[in-house]
Order: structure tokens, then sequence, then C-alpha cells
């Protein structure tokens, strides 16, 4: 069964509008999430990082303020999208645990975000 | 800008024949190389980290090898089965990130 839920799998909002994504690990605990974005025939592009209990690291390029990212218990992730525009658009997938030769990451199951 | 490269980006397959594909990565710096298979509507699933040079996984049909100081890694499935229809993804941990390639797409057919 899954490990990492990741809610809703489709959205459809309007401009200007927010929308907020969950990212939740089942299993276990995560004091540490990732958010990626893919748009069409690209790589996934991890936009950050999110931190239980601290503010999130933010890739170049991703603006802090239009992606919100909130990671106030150990079990979830929240990625708000505020005043979205058509151009943000694209697949936002998360992942669980941390980076490393012993370590598996477990990703939810991804949501399709249209901004029309 | 830390390139992660995988060829072909699609490939058609006859049900029962094997394949493989390439990933290629910067050498320096190595950390670990894990390979996802990533099926549709769902999520992508880990089959593989590799840390040595020289690393060979396997699990069933599918396996992998690694070479780290020329930077690729090859992944192999033998005797191809509709259910190998994915994407299969490799990506670069380095510096406490996964950095991801494009993905080979693959299509058995029957």
């Amino acid at each position: 069964g899954a490990v990492v839920s990741q809610h809703p799998s489709r959205v459809i909002c309007k401009s200007g509008t927010s929308v907020k994504i969950e990212c939740r690990s089942l299993d276990f605990q995560a004091t540490t999430m990732f958010w990626y974005r893919q748009f069409p025939k690209q790589s996934l592009m991890l936009m950050a990082t999110s931190n239980e209990g601290s503010k999130a690291t933010y890739e170049q390029g991703v603006e802090k303020d239009k992606f919100l990212i909130n990671h106030a218990s150990l079990t979830l992730s929240t990625l708000t999208v505020t005043s979205a525009h058509p151009e943000d658009s694209s697949f936002y997938i998360c992942s669980a645990g941390l980076p490393g030769p012993r370590n598996t990451i477990y990703f939810g199951e991804g949501s399709w975000l249209t901004v029309v | 800008i830390l390139n992660v490269e995988q060829s072909p980006q699609s490939l058609h397959v006859q049900e029962g024949d094997s394949t493989n594909f390439t990933c290629s990565f910067p050498s320096s710096n190595f950390y670990a190389l894990h390979w996802y298979r990533w099926e549709t509507a769902k999520s992508p699933e880990a089959l593989f980290v590799m840390t040595l040079n020289g690393d060979e996984k396997k699990k069933g049909r599918i396996s992998a090898t690694l070479n780290t100081k020329e930077g690729y890694s090859y992944l192999y499935i033998k005797g191809s089965q509709p259910e190998d229809s994915a994407t299969y993804l490799c990506a670069l941990n380095r510096d406490d990130k996964i950095i991801f390639g494009k993905g080979t797409r693959l299509h058995i057919l029957p």
C-alpha cells in the first residue's frame, strides 16, 4: 500500500484563486518532504524542501510567496499555489524520506493542477 | 548546472525481447544513483539505489549496473512483459538533493 498520500489528484481552479495540495506520510514520520513540479516532457524539478517546524528551503527561481509550503506536523506538508495563473498549470508531486544510499524515497501519487 | 541525461527518451520493445537504456551523470562528487519505475497514475516506485562503482543490482528480470568513474548506469530488462510498460527514471543523489533525468518511456508491444 501507499506510504505517501497526496491529495487532490486533480484540481481545476480559476486564475487568481489559491489551491492547496496535501502530502501525507502514512507509515512513518517525515521531518523532511520534497515538492517537485513537472512540465510536459521535462524532468521532475525540485521546487522546495519542506522541513517540519521550520521554514521551507526553496530552489533558485521558485517564488516562496507564490508557492507557500507548510510542514506543521511530522506527517503532513502542504503546498499552496497562491494567485494561480495558467502558467502554473503543471504536475506537482511530493516525496518523503531523506536521500541517502540506504534510504528509500517514497513518492505521493502526484497532483495535476489546471488553472483556467 | 547538474544534468542527468537518460536515453533513449522513448523505446518500443516486442514482448519477450530484452532491452536496456542509459542514465548519464557528472561523475564528480558522486553519492548515490536511484532508479525508479513510474506507471501512469501511480507513485514512482523505487527499484534500486546504487552507490559503488561496479555495483550490479538485480530484482527479478530487471538489473542495473553502475560506473561512477565514467558517469553512467544501465538498466536492463530481460524478457520484457506487458507489465514492464512504464517510465523509468534515474536520479542522482548529491548534496542531500535528488536530481532527476527526464526518464525513458518504455512501451512493450504484444
